[in-house]
């Protein structure tokens, strides 16, 4: 089955940019979507097909997605960033298509 | 102002069956399709399937096959999987969510969860 390969923490210090990546072979050919999750909250899209955001979402969440790699960037890094931030792509196989997340990264503002 | 609006609290008996209810409110509908997820304690997120009333079509993960059923009622605009066969480790927080995509799948709405607890 696909996997999705995300680091389990990254930390940056307020202000600075944030980059949270998510590996898969081949991920350059999918359209990978992102969710930030607040501890005791329920997920909530950010980033959709590699780099659209949806209405409400800040200009500082942006997104690529080529090769092996998919990338978040969250730029001028604020306390509410601190969460939890999984990459979630649809997969197409012969046998068994269907959702698969990462495991996701803890995102800690120093 | 839409809403998912899931159903609340479980305590289970191993070996027993769950069934989570999914309303969607708030002026739109759940015909391009409702997905269900869900979070073990401390865990990631794991998808485990979908329906698309529009298509008439299901989609389970392979891990779920054998033991859930997902189905809507368009005339209540409610969504509902239900899970047998219940273990320890299905002890979790299940999540709907609405999804937006055209092919594939984006899910732009969550529900608020639901703790099932299997004991």
């Amino acid at each position: 089955s696909y996997v999705l390969t995300q680091a389990p923490s990254v930390s940056v210090a307020p202000g600075q940019t944030a980059r949270i990546t998510c590996g898969g072979e081949n991920v350059g050919l999918m359209s990978v979507h992102w969710y930030r999750q607040r501890p005791g909250q329920a997920p909530v899209l950010v980033v959709f097909d590699d780099s659209d955001r949806p209405s409400g979402i800040p200009e500082r969440f942006s997104g690529s997605n080529s090769g092996n790699t998919a990338t978040l960037t969250i730029s001028r890094v604020e306390d509410g960033d601190e969460a939890d931030y999984y990459c979630q792509v649809w997969h197409v196989d012969n046998v068994h298509p269907g959702v698969v997340f990462g495991g996701g990264t803890r995102l800690t503002v120093l | 102002q839409v809403q998912l609006l899931q159903s609340g609290t479980e305590l289970k008996k191993p070996g027993s069956s769950m069934n989570v209810s999914c309303k969607v409110s708030g002026g739109t509908s759940l015909r391009k399709g409702i997905n269900w997820v869900r979070q073990a304690p401390g865990q990631g997120l794991e998808w485990m399937g979908g329906i698309i009333p529009l298509r008439g079509a299901r989609n389970y993960a392979q891990k779920f096959q054998d033991r859930i059923t997902i189905t809507a009622d368009e005339s209540t605009n409610t969504a509902y999987m239900a899970l047998i066969s219940l273990t320890s480790e299905d002890t979790a927080v299940y999540y709907c969510a609405r999804d937006i995509a055209a092919a594939g799948a984006v899910f732009d709405l969550w529900g608020q969860g639901t703790l099932v607890t299997v004991s």
